[in-house]
């Protein structure tokens, strides 16, 4: 099973932007797979937040707001979740999934994102 | 409306067994790709096993030939029977809904909590 790097932790404050990583291993190609992003908040179960392949090929979660976004840094073989303009409320832990084949799924071992 | 209630965990000794339920309501299981994915208190998300078309399944290598995913059509009712279980298996186990298949798992269940221990 391939591993999915994530910091631990990330901050920044109320309206700001926050730029959360996801780094694959260098066997495997980050452009090839679809990158799933969730949000979790104590308690509770995982969200679906959207995916992102490419520009023309991203997806949105039901009711997600348009300030998440998702995009892909070729060069570093990661993938990247955006949210813009932060608000209190986006205090969660942040995972990114792949499915590597057609027989399993791996996620990020997850971001914390504090909103200062 | 969607709606997943896992139910079963609790607290076991090593080596023991455990069958954990998922009733889903507002969908056809057997129509989706369903998969469980577990929590260990503290940590992060781990992917654990699938089941969809006909009866098709796949596992985690850490849980692979102790962990059987199952589903009761006429129940509308997803299983993971747990057997030879291990400290490391403790976690919240969730029940997760995947319409498209490797895709986005759009729907979650609350989860249910598996203690392993002597």
């Amino acid at each position: 099973q391939p591993v999915l790097t994530q910091p631990p932790s990330s901050s920044a404050s109320p309206g700001e932007s926050a730029r959360l990583t996801c780094a694959l291993p260098s066997d495997i190609n980050v452009g090839t797979y679809n990158i799933y992003w969730y949000q979790q908040k104590p308690g509770s179960p995982p969200r679906y937040l959207l995916y992102y392949y490419s520009d023309s090929d991203k997806g949105q979660g039901s009711g997600v707001p348009s300030r998440f976004s998702g995009s892909k840094d070729a060069s570093a073989n990661t993938g990247i979740l955006l949210i813009s303009g932060l608000q209190s409320e986006d205090e969660a832990d942040y995972y990114c999934m792949i499915w590597p084949s057609n027989t399993s799924g791996v996620f990020g071992g997850g971001t914390k994102l504090t909103v200062l | 409306e969607v709606q997943l209630v896992e139910s079963g965990g609790g607290l076991v000794q090593p080596g023991g067994s455990l069958r954990l339920s998922c009733a889903a309501s507002g969908f056809t299981v057997r129509n989706n790709y369903m998969s469980w994915v577990r929590q260990a208190p503290g940590g992060g998300l781990e992917w654990v096993s699938v089941i969809y078309s006909g009866d098709t399944t796949f596992y985690a290598d850490s849980v692979k030939g102790r962990f059987t995913i199952s589903r009761h059509s006429s129940k509308n009712t997803l299983y993971l029977q747990m057997n030879s279980l291990r400290a490391e298996d403790t976690a919240v186990y969730y029940c997760a809904r995947d319409p498209e298949g490797w895709a986005a798992i759009n729907d979650w269940g609350q989860g249910t909590l598996v203690t392993v221990s002597s």
